[in-house]
């Protein structure tokens, strides 16, 4: 199994703050890297799919970059509504995995 | 817009056979574009894939359950269903279904359904 490792575990900021949050696969899964957006109570979003594409209307201040093994999601000014967890998941091979998770706290 | 909808049984004794129904609306079922999976969350975990069904009837499971899994579909009745058998308490999540397709693993998500394995 490809294991996912996101990092931080969890990271507090203000509104208006740049965040970034990474996530290594142990093996090369090329561009196929997804990131979800799950807020409490809520099944999780999809937000970027390989590696960089931003799903439907998600806003243009997440950006996603990366390849290989190493990825990145980046929030360029965090709103209040961004407070969440953010998962990135690879699609490269079965069993498709996800990484533990990176909570976005209000500082 | 695609809606998908759980429904099942929310408690669920040790050692019987978890099983859900995922109905699917807003689009087709039958689509060979599509798949449509089952995810599942234990209460503040992350995110575990159990497997997904094409609508040829192909199949991939997580080898972690593939023993106790089965997913299976009905395009007559826009549904996919979930079946694991001899549950522990170590299968009390909150389960998803949802659709998926090429490298996107999901892009639809079902709102997720608490089952509880408990005697």
């Amino acid at each position: 199994d490809i294991q996912m490792t996101q990092s931080p575990f969890s990271l507090s900021a203000s509104v208006g703050d740049r965040v970034t949050i990474t996530c290594r696969a142990s093996q090369s899964i090329r561009s196929y890297l997804n990131w979800y957006q799950q807020k409490p109570g809520k099944a999780p979003e999809l937000l970027i799919y390989t590696a960089s594409s931003l799903q439907g209307e998600v806003p243009s201040r997440f950006s996603g970059s990366g390849s290989g093994t190493d990825f990145t999601l980046t929030i360029s000014s965090l709103q209040p509504e961004d407070f969440a967890t953010y998962y990135c998941q690879q699609s490269y091979s079965t069993p498709l995995t996800f990484g533990g998770g990176t909570r976005v706290e209000i500082k | 817009q695609v809606q998908l909808q759980e429904s099942g049984p929310g408690l669920v004794k040790p050692s019987q056979t978890l099983s859900l129904t995922c109905t699917v609306s807003g689009g087709s079922i039958s689509s060979d574009n599509y798949y449509w999976s089952w995810i599942r969350q234990p209460a503040g975990k992350g995110l575990e894939w159990i497997g997904r069904i094409y609508t040829s009837g192909n199949t991939n499971y997580n080898p972690s359950l593939k023993s106790r899994v089965t997913i299976s579909v009905d395009t007559s009745k826009s549904q996919f269903s979930l079946k694991l058998s001899s549950v522990t308490a170590a299968d009390t999540a909150v389960y998803y279904c949802a659709r998926g397709f090429g490298v996107v693993t999901v892009d639809y998500w079902g709102q997720g359904t608490l089952v509880t394995v408990s005697s």
